[in-house]
């Protein structure tokens, strides 16, 4: 069985300081991994993803994530925090049908 | 490009009564999901559909909930009876089919909030 963990509920980082928000996994065969983040009122918006190839893969607004076969990771990173990050996110994977961890909420303080 | 919709936004509905909800996915995206997050839980998958095919219903929770996608542009999802553990948000994303059957990223709708009571 696939299995996506997030094992911070909540994370606080001030803005202009780096973030990472962390993610796990346990899945057969080749990861499939996404990370999604949502604002307050609105849906899912996708951020990256890990398919194949380079194991820091680059997303939107500066976002992204290093792959890591051996701790069996995902984290999402960002160099630099901005107030307007502040949401909450989501861990992912899977072929088509998709497992999502409980999600992370981050709070970035000016 | 019109991202994915999903109508109503919100529904309060007394246990036993019928809802439906509407799934409006990306133009020319075969592939339609259907999840769901039950208030603190994670976000659990209902089912797929490949164009008007249901590809894997596994997430269904029981026989009260049925989706249909004819013609295979919007969906619906209806609830007959809606029971008070139903309440939560329901999402809906979609994504292409590329080559080889294989499809990458989910888009999701904004998702209806439903409340049984």
């Amino acid at each position: 069985a696939q299995s996506v963990a997030q094992p911070e509920d909540q994370v606080n980082v001030a803005e202009g300081n780096p973030l990472t928000v962390k993610c796990t996994y346990s899945v057969s065969g080749n990861p499939y991994l996404f990370w999604y983040v949502q604002y307050p009122n609105r849906g899912l918006q996708f951020l990256l993803k890990y398919i194949t190839g380079d194991n820091l893969v680059k997303g939107s607004y500066g976002f992204e994530a290093e792959f890591n076969k051996s701790q069996t990771s995902f984290h999402l990173k960002k160099p630099s925090a901005l107030v307007s990050d502040s949401a909450l996110y989501f861990c992912a994977g899977g072929f088509q049908k998709l497992v999502f961890g409980t999600g992370t909420r981050l709070l970035v303080s000016p | 490009e019109a991202g994915v919709t999903q109508f109503p936004s919100h529904s309060v509905i007394e246990k036993g009564q019928t809802v439906t909800l509407r799934c409006d996915p990306i133009s020319g995206h075969d592939n339609l999901y259907w999840y769901r997050r039950v208030m603190g839980k994670e976000i659990k998958f209902l089912l797929h559909f490949v164009k008007e095919s249901k590809q894997d219903e596994s997430g269904m929770p029981n026989n009260r909930f049925l989706a249909e996608r004819t013609g295979g542009t919007y969906s619906t999802l209806k609830v007959q009876p809606a029971e008070l553990e139903d309440s939560g948000v329901y999402f809906c994303a979609s994504s292409q089919r590329l080559a080889g059957g294989l499809s990458y990223e989910q888009y999701f709708g904004p998702g209806t909030r439903l409340t049984v009571t």
